[in-house]
């Protein structure tokens, strides 16, 4: 079955330490999206890519990096510059390209502070 | 750049009558308004969408409503059973924005038997 896969589901980060959240899909699809969950609140935008080898900050960029080396692959890393980590994060895809096209998400990590 | 609302936040209902969740947006220019519901511990799953040619939508029990004019979307669902008890979000999204969605802040649903 096509979809979006994100591992660990669950992940826990000591103090200093950069972290990596995993996001494959097989949907072919050209687009694809990280976001923060808190609790009670809506989903924000980390980073996002249209294309292998070109991503842009969203709306919360800082303290996370992202590369995307291959269109199926788009990981995100937590950096020791994140001081407030402890969220659900999202991966998603769509078409790029074809209007107005539906987001499809992963079921998401849970990142914890140790 | 594109605010949504989102209303209620929390909403109950007993088995049987309707739930209406309200959303609003602040740029005319979007043009795509989907609605997705998550469900503890999973990703949000799209359950309906509108296009702003459209004036409502509907899928069984679910419909979505949109007043370009007004800039509001609404979510209906009828009928209601356990199973449609999840945090419910509405998003928008604007032609030139990359696929960017801006998503309200979610509802609450809880069908009570």
């Amino acid at each position: 079955d096509g979809g979006i896969t994100q591992s660990p589901k669950y992940l826990f980060r000591k103090e200093g330490q950069n972290v990596t959240l995993s996001c494959e899909q097989n949907l072919n699809h050209d687009a694809m999206y990280w976001y923060r969950q808190d609790p009670g609140q809506g989903l924000r935008l980390i980073y996002y890519s249209q294309i292998v080898n070109d991503f842009q900050k969203g709306d919360i960029a800082e303290g996370y990096s992202v590369s995307r080396e291959k269109k199926e692959s788009f990981p995100l890393t937590v950096t020791s510059a994140q001081k407030n980590p402890t969220a659900f994060y999202l991966c998603a895809s769509t078409h790029r390209g074809l209007d107005n096209q539906p987001q499809h998400f992963g079921d998401g990590t849970r990142l914890s502070i140790l | 750049g594109e605010n949504v609302e989102q209303h209620p936040s929390t909403l109950s209902v007993q088995e049987g009558d309707s739930a209406v969740i309200k959303c609003t947006y602040s740029d005319s220019a979007s043009n795509y308004f989907p609605w997705y519901k998550q469900e503890l511990g999973k990703g949000p799953q799209l359950i309906i969408d509108i296009r702003s040619n459209v004036g409502e939508k509907k899928d069984q029990r679910i419909a979505v409503t949109l007043n370009k004019t007004a800039k509001h979307f609404s979510l209906h669902i009828t009928e209601t059973q356990p199973e449609d008890s999840a945090v419910y979000f509405c998003a928008a999204r604007t032609a030139d924005s990359w696929g960017k969605l801006q998503f309200g802040a979610g509802t609450q649903v809880v069908v009570t038997p």
